[in-house]
């Protein structure tokens, strides 16, 4: 199938290491987003990807949080120095056209991070 | 800020009975309300969605309303199936196109 894949599916980490996670999108997506979700909770916006626009920002938790979508296609989410209130389901989606539109988006799995 | 109130957070009802989840949004301008539905240890997906221009939406035994006066909107499900167990998000376009998340309610249907 042609879903969103995400990987690692499980990570876990020490507190203060870096991690990277890996997003691959569906193929002819333009639009890609990563999300946070604590357990219980919703669904925390941190960064959208359109084309080759500059990215939104505007959700990411503090500056240890970076991402980048290279060629258009596959994205990684890096934290760095996890802290323990980093541990979460860390969800991306991709929806075929711009968020103006009301594309509906398409999750992958997830990665469950993991800080001790 | 803008945010999206999602209730109850827990629903628990008879197989065969209605099913009722209501959310209440606070920017006005809001014109998008998708419904996603996250099954046990499953990726959320879209199942029904609704625009600012209609007030009823219906998908065979989902149906979505929606009251932009009151600013709120409501997931209506009849006839409830085991397999309808799960939880649901609601979410609101705000003025930025970014959608905001409701904190979720896990539909528990009982046999």
């Amino acid at each position: 199938g042609a879903g969103v894949s995400q990987s690692p599916s499980n990570k876990v980490t020490e507190k203060g290491k870096d991690v990277e996670l890996r997003c691959d999108p569906i193929s002819g997506h333009t639009a890609l987003y990563w999300y946070r979700q604590s357990l219980g909770q919703g669904l925390e916006f941190l960064i959208y990807f359109q084309g080759n626009s500059a990215p939104d920002k505007s959700g990411l938790p503090s500056d240890r949080f970076s991402a980048e979508r290279t060629g258009g296609s596959v994205s990684t989410l890096t934290i760095q120095r996890t802290q323990q209130e980093d541990s979460a389901v860390y969800l991306c989606a991709s929806s075929l056209g711009p968020r103006t539109d009301n594309s509906p988006l398409h999750f992958g799995n997830g990665t469950r991070l993991t800080v001790t | 800020g803008e945010n999206v109130e999602q209730h109850p957070s827990t629903l628990s009802v008879q197989e065969g009975d209605s099913a009722v989840i209501k959310c209440t949004y606070s920017d006005s301008a809001s014109n998008y309300f998708p419904w996603y539905k996250q099954e046990l240890g499953k990726r959320p997906q879209l199942i029904i969605d609704i625009r600012s221009n209609v007030g009823e939406k219906k998908d065979q035994r989902i149906a979505v309303t929606l009251n932009k006066t009151a600013k709120h909107f409501s997931l209506h499900i009849t006839e409830t199936q085991p397999e309808d167990s799960a939880v649901y998000f609601c979410a609101a376009r705000g003025s930025n196109y970014q959608l905001i998340w409701g904190a979720g309610t896990k539909l528990i249907i009982k046999p």
